[in-house]
């Protein structure tokens, strides 16, 4: 399957502090990049649709102004969770796909980013 | 809202061949159905996928009946490795996209 990396794998902020979390699809060109949020013990929640060259497109309840998404190529897409607070501590992670699901391509996803909000 | 319904855990033992039934009774004509796989602070791993009858691979067999509104997981003989959440996905047609909404998964745990 296709490789796709997350950095960091953790990362530990104060609150009130941005972080940045990057996506790459190191094997091909990943038109689609999508970006989920998992806390522990509940399933993987989608938080957006990354689209390479245009805006995302969030989930309803996923603040915009606050998970900034950015798909600036077509082999990387960043969150960046503005002003965290802890109630944003959580798991997230990416996956990247070639195409559209119903042409029966899998989503390939990251390794995942934990995020700790002091 | 997630379109698949799963049992929320099964317990297997080793060298035990396990069924994990998803139902999805809204699956689209479009959609695919797709397993993964989740360890503990892991990102999903794709296991297996399938439209309709039988699909096999080295890791799992699907299974879909003709009406599509069911699938089975079948792992042969599981081992301790084994023991982790699996999810039952339906690729998920929508405006200005698509996207794949994840239920709550089925945590399996294979006892020695």
């Amino acid at each position: 399957g296709a490789v796709v990396s997350q950095h960091p794998s953790r990362v530990i902020c104060k609150s009130g502090t941005s972080v940045k979390i990057e996506c790459r699809s190191l094997d091909f060109q990943a038109t689609t990049m999508f970006w989920y949020r998992q806390f522990p013990k509940k399933s993987l929640m989608l938080m957006a649709t990354s689209n390479e060259g245009s805006k995302a497109t969030y989930e309803q309840g996923v603040e915009k102004d606050k998970f900034l998404i950015n798909h600036a190529s077509l082999t990387l897409s960043t969150l960046t969770v503005t002003s965290a607070h802890p109630e944003d501590s959580s798991f997230y992670i990416c996956s990247v796909t070639r195409g559209l699901i119903v042409q029966g391509n899998e989503q390939f996803f990251g390794p995942g980013t934990r995020l700790t909000v002091l | 809202l997630a379109k698949t319904t799963q049992p929320i855990s099964m317990d297997s033992y080793e060298g035990q061949e396990v069924n994990i039934t998803c139902s999805h009774n809204n699956i689209a004509t479009n959609d695919y159905i797709t397993w993964y796989q989740q360890f503990p602070s892991q990102g999903p791993r794709f296991i297996i996928q399938g439209y309709k009858t039988k699909v096999t691979n080295e890791v799992a067999s699907l299974f879909i009946p003709a009406d599509r509104k069911s699938s089975t997981l079948s792992l042969p003989r599981v081992s301790l490795s084994d023991t982790a959440v699996y999810y039952c996905l339906v690729g998920d047609l929508n405006t200005g996209g698509f996207k794949t909404i994840f239920g709550a998964g089925t945590r399996l745990f294979v006892k020695a």
